[in-house]
């Protein structure tokens, strides 16, 4: 299975944008990238998903270079609210199979 | 909306002892796994299912079997019951991209289970 590296934490202050970005050097052609958000004692919630090039949600954009081995979770204005673990996986549509890394606790400061 | 129903939501083993942690969804989804999450780590796959009478191992199977007789249930057995068993349990469910879905996953709010 391809595996995601995070980094382990970052810390921000309410109205800036965070920009997470996760490698994922053996990325299969039909793996998707996704990205979940998970607070304390919450099961994971999905934020946001794409192939290649940039997606846009209401939350969320995320970013992928042509060459799909990384890609970049950015988060616009965080509140303290965004405070939380992030996720970057792969979606392996061959296997079926998520599994998720390590993720990526982010800090928001007043 | 129920979504993904996990049973118990908190439980206390004695070692060696088995239990069956159900799991319920009701949106119809194929795919179905089990994760479990110790304090402070990430999410470790246990087994997963892409349709009912399908089952396939995760990164940690041991200690643990699944069955999938329909597609709306998806429970997880512990066998004999150990301290290294206790974590918090997260079911999930969802469907792939191409496959007519989003390819988000839809989780539970967790069983926390103790082993002592």
């Amino acid at each position: 299975l391809a595996k995601t590296t995070q980094p382990i934490s970052m810390d921000s202050y309410e109205g800036q944008e965070v920009n997470i970005t996760c490698s994922h050097n053996n990325i299969a052609t039909n793996d998707y990238i996704t990205w979940y958000q998970q607070f304390p004692s919450q099961g994971p919630r999905f934020i946001i998903q794409g192939y290649k090039t940039k997606v846009t949600n209401e939350v969320a954009s995320l970013f992928i270079p042509a060459d799909r081995k990384s890609s970049t979770l950015s988060l616009p204005r965080v509140s303290l609210s965004d405070t939380a673990v992030y996720y970057c996986l792969l979606l392996d549509t061959g296997r079926r199979a998520l599994t998720f890394g390590s993720g990526t606790r982010l800090q928001v400061q007043p | 909306n129920a979504g993904v129903t996990q049973t118990p939501k908190f439980r206390i083993l004695k070692i060696g002892q088995s239990m069956t942690l159900q799991c319920t969804q009701d949106m119809n989804h194929n795919y179905m796994y089990w994760y479990r999450q110790d304090p402070g780590m990430g999410l470790k796959l246990i087994y997963y299912s892409v349709g009912a009478g399908i089952t396939d191992k995760g990164e940690v199977p041991n200690g643990y079997n699944v069955s999938r007789s329909t597609t709306e249930d998806f429970p997880l057995r512990l066998e004999l019951a150990a301290p290294s068993q206790t974590s918090v349990y997260f079911c999930a469910s969802g469907s792939v991209p191409g496959a007519g879905g989003t390819g988000e996953l839809f989780f539970g709010e967790g069983s926390r289970l103790t082993v002592l």
